[in-house]
């Protein structure tokens, strides 16, 4: 079975400043995806950036990046130039890949993300 | 175009009754995929509807059903009540393509169900 663990269970910023989220995970599948959410006051779930296994090179979504360790099971979110908006939960997750078919998305407790003025 | 809806937003039920929460998905979008996020929990999947059948199934009891409708909507029922089955529920909708690796999930904004 797939686990998704986030340690950091709250974090601060101050505006304009650069913010690392810590997500690990554990499975023995060689082919998945994992994404990182954004989930607001709002309660809608957006999908932040989404990195492919197969990929070595690290998804860039504007001031958004993450770093993939495949080999390590770590997949952090950075976000550079924090503004307002980004204060929301953030949440990691995985996906196995069957092929041709939606899975089910298995997600980490999340890490509230505080951004100051 | 319009997002996935989900009714109604909020619902308080009491210990024992049944509840019925809906999901319209995402204009052309025919899968369904329904979630319950506990507070301060991340989401966890419950189940998942295509072609108005149940296709995957999480660790839920039978208490927990689900319908997809022809025009691709869905229903979750739960029955009997639990005070720990207040949470919020999700509901997602993507598309599902023959040979494709990969169909993004367009979530609702949930709706919150209080058992007392």
């Amino acid at each position: 079975a797939q686990t998704v663990t986030q340690s950091q269970p709250e974090m601060s910023v101050q505006e304009a400043e650069t913010v690392t989220l810590s997500c690990t995970y554990d499975t023995s599948e060689n082919n998945y995806y994992l994404f990182w959410y954004k989930q607001p006051p709002s309660r809608q779930m957006i999908l932040v950036i989404r990195q492919e296994a197969y990929k070595q090179q690290n998804a860039t979504e504007n001031r958004f990046s993450v770093n993939f360790q495949k080999a390590a099971k770590s997949f952090s979110l950075k976000i550079s130039d924090s503004q307002l908006g980004d204060t929301a939960m953030y949440f990691c997750a995985f996906m196995k890949l069957p092929g041709g078919a939606t899975n089910k998305l298995i997600f980490g407790t999340g890490t509230l993300l505080a951004v100051q003025p | 175009d319009a997002g996935v809806t989900q009714s109604p937003t909020h619902l308080i039920k009491t210990r024992g009754q049944q509840v019925t929460l809906r999901c319209s998905p995402k204009s052309g979008h025919d899968t369904v995929s329904w979630y319950q996020q506990a507070l301060g929990q991340g989401p966890q999947f419950i189940f998942q509807y295509y072609e108005e059948e149940e296709r995957q199934r999480g660790n839920f009891p039978d208490r927990f059903s689900g319908h997809q409708f022809p025009n691709y909507s869905s229903e979750l029922n739960v029955n009997a009540l639990l005070l720990g089955d207040s949470a919020l529920y999700l509901c997602a909708s993507s598309l599902r393509i023959s040979g494709r690796t990969y169909n993004e999930q367009f979530f609702g904004p949930g709706t919150r169900l209080t058992v007392l």
